[in-house]
């Protein structure tokens, strides 16, 4: 069963432009969270999603969204990028909503200069 | 806000030892945790999770919760170079949200 994949891997953007990460969940699961890791705030919840609606959203500026399509597979835009942005964006998928078992992708690394 | 401390480590083992990582969580409230291995560069790996009190076992892995102490553990048995990396402990709820512990370093010495 393949896991679960993000694009792009790796990318970098200089500030004030926008970004958006993808992320395709294992198959047969219908929760798709967002996560932003640095190594000074560590694993921070951005989003959950699921049936094509966020259901959760953690304390991350209006800058950040996302939407979940009818497949499941899932997006995250990032607007207006500041330097503070640069990060590992990890996305993970779930059997169901409320399972907690999350699976990551490989997560995809923005660089804002 | 909730909240999930782990010990700030780095810790570190011999090769064959017990290694006993812990965590602490602020709301009374919560059911489920989990335990993620996050080796250098790559995501983060579910490896345990655990839902009662007591212990659950899964190989070299035991996972120990106590609810009344809101402490959780993880025991790695026979430790091995190739269990070094950083643990993650996390606290997970019903709305699909995860609460992440800033991790501890464990390093495995041959």
């Amino acid at each position: 069963k393949a896991g679960v994949t993000q694009t792009p891997r790796y990318l970098i953007k200089t500030r004030g432009q926008q970004v958006t990460l993808s992320c395709s969940p294992i198959s047969g699961h219908r929760s798709v969270s967002w996560y932003q890791q640095t190594p000074g705030q560590g694993l921070q919840f951005l989003f959950e999603y699921f049936s094509e609606t966020q259901r959760n959203k953690g304390n991350f500026p209006g800058r950040f969204s996302g939407r979940q399509f009818s497949n499941s597979r899932s997006e995250m835009n990032v607007s207006t990028l500041e330097l503070g942005d640069s990060a590992l964006y990890l996305c993970a998928s779930s059997l169901e909503r409320g399972n907690g078992e999350l699976f990551f992708g490989e997560g995809s690394r923005l660089t804002v200069l | 806000q909730k909240e999930v401390e782990q010990n700030s480590g780095p810790l570190s083992v011999p090769e064959g030892a017990i290694a006993s990582l812990n965590c602490t969580y602020s709301d009374r409230g919560s059911q489920s945790f989990f335990w993620y291995r996050q080796y250098s560069g790559k995501s983060p790996e579910l490896i345990m999770s655990i839902y009662s009190n007591g212990d659950k076992e899964d190989g070299r892995f035991t996972a120990q919760l106590n609810k009344a102490s809101q402490y959780v553990s993880l025991l790695i048995r026979d430790s091995q170079p190739s269990d070094s990396a950083t643990y993650l402990c996390a606290e997970g709820d019903n709305a699909g949200k995860s609460t992440f512990g800033d991790g501890t370093t464990l390093t495995v010495k041959p």
